[in-house]
């Protein structure tokens, strides 16, 4: 199996900063990897695909990068729309696993 | 503009077959390269993917959970069926089925989930 480790679990911040969170891979995925946004009660909404590709209506101050094993995901300056948990999500020609979450916290 | 819902029983007890319908509009699962995927969140725990079925009936299991997983479609109905048998309390989660995309290997539209409580 191919592990996702996020780090850090948790993050606090303020409105404003910039937020980086890692998602680190057991192996290679070349840069088959999509992060998720995901508010309490809801389903997932996803942000970013193949590593750094923005999906459709979400804000530019999100991106990704990365390949292999290490990826990033930014927000270049966190807005009071952004509190919420994050995954990461790999795709390894067979199947799909999460990454166990970040969750950013208001400090 | 596509969606998804789940359906299914609520609250099952243990060691029963849970089975669950995702029931989706705007694409057609007979589309080459379109697929269908479930994942679960236990409560206050992280995403889990289960299962995924494929235009051409081609299916994907979680190795961890494959030998209790069964996945199905119905082109004609638009539906997706999840069967998971001896449920265990530890399965309580919010089940969600969602659309994967042709050549896109992400999840890009979901349903709004179902919280299934396994409890005698």
């Amino acid at each position: 199996d191919i592990q996702m480790t996020q780090s850090p679990s948790t993050l606090s911040a303020s409105v404003g900063d910039r937020v980086t969170i890692t998602c680190r891979a057991s192996q290679s995925i070349s840069s088959w990897l999509a992060w998720y946004q995901q508010k309490p009660g809801k389903a997932p909404k996803l942000l970013i695909y193949k590593a750094s590709s923005l999906e459709s209506g979400v804000p530019s101050r999100f991106s990704g990068s990365g390949s292999g094993t290490e990826f990033t995901l930014t927000i270049s300056s966190l807005q009071p729309d952004d509190f919420a948990t994050y995954y990461c999500q790999q795709y390894n020609s067979y199947w799909w696993t999460f990454g166990q979450g970040t969750k950013v916290e208001i400090k | 503009q596509i969606t998804l819902k789940e359906s299914g029983p609520t609250l099952v007890k243990p060691t029963q077959t849970l089975t669950l319908t995702c029931t989706f509009s705007g694409f057609s699962l007979s589309t080459s390269g379109v697929g269908v995927g479930w994942i679960r969140q236990p409560p206050g725990k992280a995403l889990e993917w289960l299962a995924l079925i494929y235009w051409d009936d081609d299916k994907r299991y979680s190795p961890s959970l494959k030998s209790r997983l069964t996945i199905t479609k119905d082109t004609s109905k638009n539906q997706v069926v999840l069967t998971m048998t001896n449920m265990d309390p530890v399965d309580t989660a919010t089940y969600y089925c969602a659309h994967k995309g042709a050549g896109m290997e992400f999840f890009d539209y979901w349903g709004q989930g179902t919280l299934v409580t396994v409890s005698s």
